[in-house]
């Protein structure tokens, strides 16, 4: 597609439950971001991938947060034993590499997560 | 590490009012700058940006300087319109030689009404 997809667009689960959030970057974008944001608060940064590189997870808020990439392509973000704090719109974005990766990146239009 | 501190909101304005939405960063080395703009249903897109000391960036009416004697890269408009409602976000990309580390750090968000 022409931009970034993310699905499902809305998720409700109960607490204690593993979800599965999904990220199509643009084609040709080596670099894949994911953020959250929480109600009335900024975006938080999560993970950062970037080619073949080791991804930066340092934002990454506690163990049961994961994502993966497989190659340059769809990213999946998984949240294990969901909690109710984890209510947020996750955002995924992507952007072109090389020495200036991240000079313009493009959103999807975020998974509400919403845990009972 | 770095940091981006936007004016808390939300602003609102009647039309044709002139905007200043106040962005200060804390960073090492020497940043590219940005503001990001999500419309009411859509997602966060880049509105302008600036990629070293005292450039201005500027789209659809908006400017914003780099001030690297202020830290800072306020966001202006002189006459704003309904349409221009929205929450703006100022962010900052670490560079470092001319080469980015790739991560954005946004700041919280700023939520614009504009009323006719």
């Amino acid at each position: 597609g022409a931009g970034v997809s993310q699905s499902p667009s809305n998720k409700v689960t109960e607490k204690g439950k593993d979800v599965e959030l999904r990220c199509d970057p643009i084609s040709g974008h080596t670099a894949l971001y994911w953020y959250r944001q929480r109600l009335g608060q900024g975006l938080e940064f999560l993970i950062y991938f970037q080619g073949n590189s080791a991804p930066d997870k340092s934002g990454l808020p506690s163990d049961r947060f994961s994502a993966e990439r497989t190659g340059e392509s769809v990213s999946t973000l998984t949240i294990q034993r969901t909690q109710q704090e984890d209510s947020a719109v996750y955002l995924c974005a992507s952007s072109l590499g090389g020495a200036r990766v991240g000079e313009k990146l493009f959103f999807g239009s975020g998974t509400q997560l919403s845990v009972l | 590490g770095d940091s981006v501190t936007q004016m808390e909101g939300p602003v609102t304005l009647s039309e044709e009012a002139f905007l200043t939405i106040n962005c200060t960063y804390t960073a090492t080395g020497y940043p590219s700058l940005f503001w990001y703009v999500q419309y009411p249903g859509e997602g966060l897109q880049l509105l302008l940006k600036a990629t070293k000391a005292d450039d201005k960036g500027s789209n659809k009416g908006f400017e914003a300087t780099y001030r690297k004697e202020t830290t800072s890269f306020h966001l202006e408009k002189g006459s704003v319109q309904v349409s221009d409602s929205a929450v703006y976000f100022c962010a900052l990309l670490g560079l470092a030689g001319g080469t980015s580390y790739g991560k954005l750090t946004f700041g919280q968000g700023t939520i614009l009404t504009v009323h006719p």
